[in-house]
């Protein structure tokens, strides 16, 4: 069936870190690929998207690339502010659907 | 920026009790949903509505679960008869029109919490 698997948190950083959290799926065809993040007290809230093979989302320094190949979304920032700690859920839509599949999410907590 | 918003943010409710948790989708918006998140489990799909009915559900929603669009800017979800289990927080999302199937974004309100006793 379709899933979306993504690491467990938490994962915690330095201020100007480097951050990855690997984000993999399971489905027919090419569906299109997402990341919401969750800040503290508050709801979910599109980052970024993809929605063919090799295409490259990208919003407040963070980025993703669908890769087919490997069935990966892997979410990164190059440079972590403490505002960034929130938790993340990389998510599918498959072709022909309109209904989200999460993964667990990943909490980041990003210190000063 | 328009948004989703959700009522109440928080309700607890005895076991068995009847509960109507409300959204009011972005206003352009012709696709709705609810999602819910247990606590320490992922985020799970309910249900779609278009056209005012039901497009998809999930196996959890079942017979105690309803959805309805009573007017131009409300979708409820109803739960019946509430289980401990029934304990999550619910997310309402909206989405537009699409030109292409499920490259549209959706969009979630802030969660109701239900906690039920």
């Amino acid at each position: 069936g379709n899933s979306v698997t993504q690491m467990e948190g938490p994962v915690t950083l330095s201020e100007e870190a480097f951050l990855t959290i690997n984000c993999t799926y399971t489905a027919t065809g090419y569906p299109s690929l997402f990341w919401y993040v969750q800040y503290p007290g508050e709801g979910l809230q599109l980052l970024l998207k993809a929605t063919k093979a090799d295409d490259k989302g990208s919003n407040k320094g963070f980025e993703a690339t669908y890769r087919k190949e490997t069935t990966s979304f892997h979410l990164e920032k190059g440079s972590v502010q403490v505002s960034d700690s929130a938790v993340y859920f990389c998510a599918m839509i498959k072709a022909a659907g309109n209904k989200l599949t999460f993964g667990g999410g990943t909490r980041v907590l990003v210190k000063p | 920026e328009p948004e989703v918003t959700q009522t109440p943010s928080h309700q607890v409710t005895q076991m068995g009790q009847e509960v109507i948790l409300r959204c009011v989708p972005i206003s352009n918006h012709l696709y709705f949903y609810w999602y819910r998140q247990i606590l320490g489990q992922k985020v799970e799909f309910l249900v779609s509505f278009y056209n005012n009915e039901i497009s998809e559900k999930s196996e959890i929603f079942d017979d105690q679960f309803s959805v309805e669009r009573p007017d131009g800017s409300n979708f409820t979800l109803k739960i019946r008869s509430t289980k401990l289990e029934d304990s999550a927080m619910y997310f309402c999302a909206s989405s537009p029109h699409h030109r292409g199937v499920g490259k549209e974004t959706q969009y979630f309100g802030p969660g109701t919490r239900l906690l039920v006793l």
